[in-house]
């Protein structure tokens, strides 16, 4: 079963605009990670943030974490068409590492 | 260093019949993880492998099985096929130090059961 929920779930932006997309969880966790997957393949680790952080930044991305909602997000800035993927967060619950349980994921769209 | 490799690429399978997957981790990572991605039930992980062992198993049914052997490389089975056992089936190693660990994951292998 999903750990929770992506939103949106689909989001079509102009290429240099900013795309932001929500992830919920459900359970304790000890890190939330970001991964992108381009149109059916493998996932690529985005960002990985813990849980006594509260934002990271890595190139035109930045992540926060709000563990008392249990609730992150990403930020993708001045996107550009090769952003076009599908992005989920996925979460190993406390007392494991490698058991990732992901959200439903948003598919985003940057145009030209 | 090489990423995550897994073979085949792409297959096609006939119902009833049982399919082998193959998984070479980065090199010096011991954790081999499988994950099943369809459009309908998205990713869910199916079993984890440690210095061949299982630590974690996923909700599939025993016609899902591993193992790992001692280079770490992992295979998976899939036994009396179903045509819901089509799917992208991914692979993850990671090195395991410490639980704030990031999983590399290989390009997956296409599985059509017709």
């Amino acid at each position: 079963s999903q750990q929770g929920e992506e939103d949106p779930q689909a989001l079509s932006i102009q290429e240099g605009e900013n795309a932001t997309m929500n992830c919920s969880y459900k359970t304790s966790i000890n890190n939330l990670q970001w991964y992108r997957q381009n149109s059916g393949r493998g996932l690529v680790h985005l960002i990985l943030i813990r849980s006594n952080e509260r934002e990271k930044h890595s190139g035109r991305l930045r992540v926060t974490l709000d563990t008392s909602k249990k609730s992150s997000s990403l930020l993708i800035t001045a996107s550009r068409a090769a952003d076009t993927a599908s992005y989920f967060c996925a979460t190993p619950p406390t007392g494991t590492a490698s058991k990732l349980t992901f959200g439903t994921g948003t598919r985003l769209q940057v145009t030209l | 260093k090489a990423g995550v490799t897994q073979t085949p690429r792409y297959l096609i399978k006939t119902r009833g019949q049982q399919v082998t997957l193959s998984c070479s981790p980065i090199s010096g990572h011991r954790s081999v993880s499988w994950y099943q991605q369809t459009p309908g039930q998205g990713l869910q992980f199916l079993f984890e492998y440690f210095s061949e062992t299982q630590r974690n198993k996923g909700n599939f049914p025993g016609r899902f099985s591993g193992r790992q052997f001692s280079n770490s490389r992992s295979e998976m089975n899939v036994s009396t096929l179903e045509l819901g056992d089509s799917a992208l089936y991914l692979c993850a190693s990671s090195a395991l130090q410490g639980r704030n660990t990031e999983a590399f994951f290989g390009q997956g292998t296409r599985l059509t059961v017709v």
